[in-house]
């Protein structure tokens, strides 16, 4: 099963806006990524934050971890048509086997 | 660094039929990922190797199903007696390994699975 919820399950914004996802998980974790995959092409890694990190930014993404509360968000700022696709998180957690658990992701589309 | 790759990219058979899917990692990654996807769904963790070891199967994974990687470097997937619950994407995916916390997964375009 998978552990994480993300919020919301579709997103539709005119190109020039920001993208907030938000994702839920319930268990302790090592560190949080986030995937980007576009139709039928498969995922692609965008950043990852660790467990101790509150805050993290990549160019125009910008990630938070508040691990009291077990979610993350993914901001994308001033978005673009090429930004449309599906969003994932993905949790590395301290108990368990060597492996990610993906959320069912954010599908994101950006109007020009 | 060449990527990923997956082949076949489609593939179409009928049910009761066996396939075999085959995943070429990025060359110096030691840890090969599969993965399971549904239509509207994240993936779903199946198995992953570190080197040639097996070292993690999920409950979704049935005897129908195994993987191998016999030297380390590609792997194969194989379902037999393929079943309409088997269409999905199965995607790949490698990393390095590190101890205490896992690698970003660089992923292959996945190779999609229809049962007729």
């Amino acid at each position: 099963s998978q552990q994480g919820e993300e919020d919301p399950q579709a997103l539709s914004i005119q190109e020039g806006e920001n993208a907030t996802m938000n994702c839920s998980y319930k268990t302790s974790i090592n560190n949080l990524q986030w995937y980007r995959q576009n139709s039928g092409r498969g995922l692609v890694h965008l950043i990852l934050i660790r467990s101790n990190e509150r805050e993290k930014h990549s160019g125009r993404l910008r990630v938070t971890l508040d691990t009291s509360k077990k979610s993350s968000s993914l901001l994308i700022t001033a978005s673009r048509a090429a930004d449309t696709a599906s969003y994932f998180c993905a949790t590395d957690q301290t108990q368990g086997a060597q492996k990610l658990v993906f959320g069912q992701g954010t599908r994101l589309t950006i109007n020009p | 660094d060449t990527g990923v790759s997956q082949d076949p990219r489609h593939k179409i058979t009928k049910r009761g039929q066996n396939v075999t899917f085959r995943c070429d990692p990025i060359s110096e990654h030691n840890r090969l990922y599969w993965y399971r996807q549904t239509l509207g769904q994240g993936p779903e963790f199946l198995t992953y190797f570190q080197n040639e070891a097996q070292l993690e199967k999920s409950r979704l994974l049935s005897d129908r199903f195994s993987a191998e990687r016999p030297k380390g470097s590609f792997s194969t997937l194989e379902i037999q007696r393929t079943e309409q619950g088997d269409s999905a994407m199965y995607l790949c995916a490698s990393s390095l390994a590190s101890s205490g916390y896992i690698q970003p997964q660089h992923f292959g375009d996945g190779t999609r699975l229809s049962i007729l």
